[in-house]
């Protein structure tokens, strides 16, 4: 199932600067769509969400872009903090369906 | 914050065994599911339950695996007669609404080893 894909496995960043994630996906019947951040021996902990009526969400230090036309989202995270380093996953779903997809996943590593 | 709470926080069992892995979802949300992780894959959506009937599940929800919430509080995933393959990281969550109007929220999952 490559619905959702996170093609960088691994992104190194300093402390300070912009971290940006990447995911795509195929299925255009998606609608809402996620940023999850996981520590090692814990759940998904939720970030941060957007709908597909909106391009752009913005919460704190995290900022979510949509672009449907690419079927492209993004999570940018200024200023980067060591605390961020974690494993990244988007998730999306579609209107009627329960399940979320996830891509891979992207290890974030903040650099002091 | 409230929180999803799952035990065992690890599973070890033999082959063929029954298991059963028990979540407790945050107190006000109505909406339940179990997801898994096998190593180095994708988290993976098995049986999303709400108003005591399972809404949705996925093609690896099979016969052998079953859902219940046999009080207000307990949500639980029965696995009949593990195999190897149902070895991962099984991850209980709770939504107040229904996905795509509001987020998931998950527990820190519970490890099954089938040996």
């Amino acid at each position: 199932d490559q619905q959702v894909k996170q093609n960088s496995p691994s992104l190194s960043v300093q402390e300070g600067r912009i971290s940006i994630l990447n995911c795509d996906y195929t299925n255009s019947m998606f609608d809402y769509f996620l940023w999850y951040k996981k520590y090692p021996a814990e759940g998904p902990t939720f970030l941060i969400s957007i709908s597909s009526i909106k391009d752009k969400n913005e919460d704190g230090r995290f900022t979510v872009f949509l672009n449907k036309s690419a079927k492209h989202l993004s999570l940018h995270i200024v200023p980067s903090q060591p605390g961020d380093s974690a494993v990244y996953f988007c998730a999306a779903s579609r209107q009627g369906a329960q399940k979320l997809v996830f891509g891979q996943g992207t290890r974030l590593t903040i650099n002091p | 914050e409230p929180e999803v709470t799952q035990t065992p926080s690890h599973q070890v069992t033999q082959m063929g065994q029954e298991v059963i892995l028990r979540c407790v979802p945050i107190s006000n949300h109505l909406y339940f599911y179990w997801y898994r992780q096998i190593l180095g894959q994708k988290v993976e959506f098995l049986v999303s339950f709400y108003n005591n009937e399972i809404s949705e599940k996925s093609e690896i929800f099979d016969d052998q695996f079953s859902v219940e919430r046999p009080d207000g509080s307990n949500f639980t995933l029965k696995i009949r007669s593990t195999k190897l393959e149902d070895s991962a990281m099984y991850f209980c969550a709770s939504s107040e609404a229904r996905t795509g109007d509001s987020p998931l929220h998950f527990g820190n999952g519970t490890r099954l080893t089938v040996t």
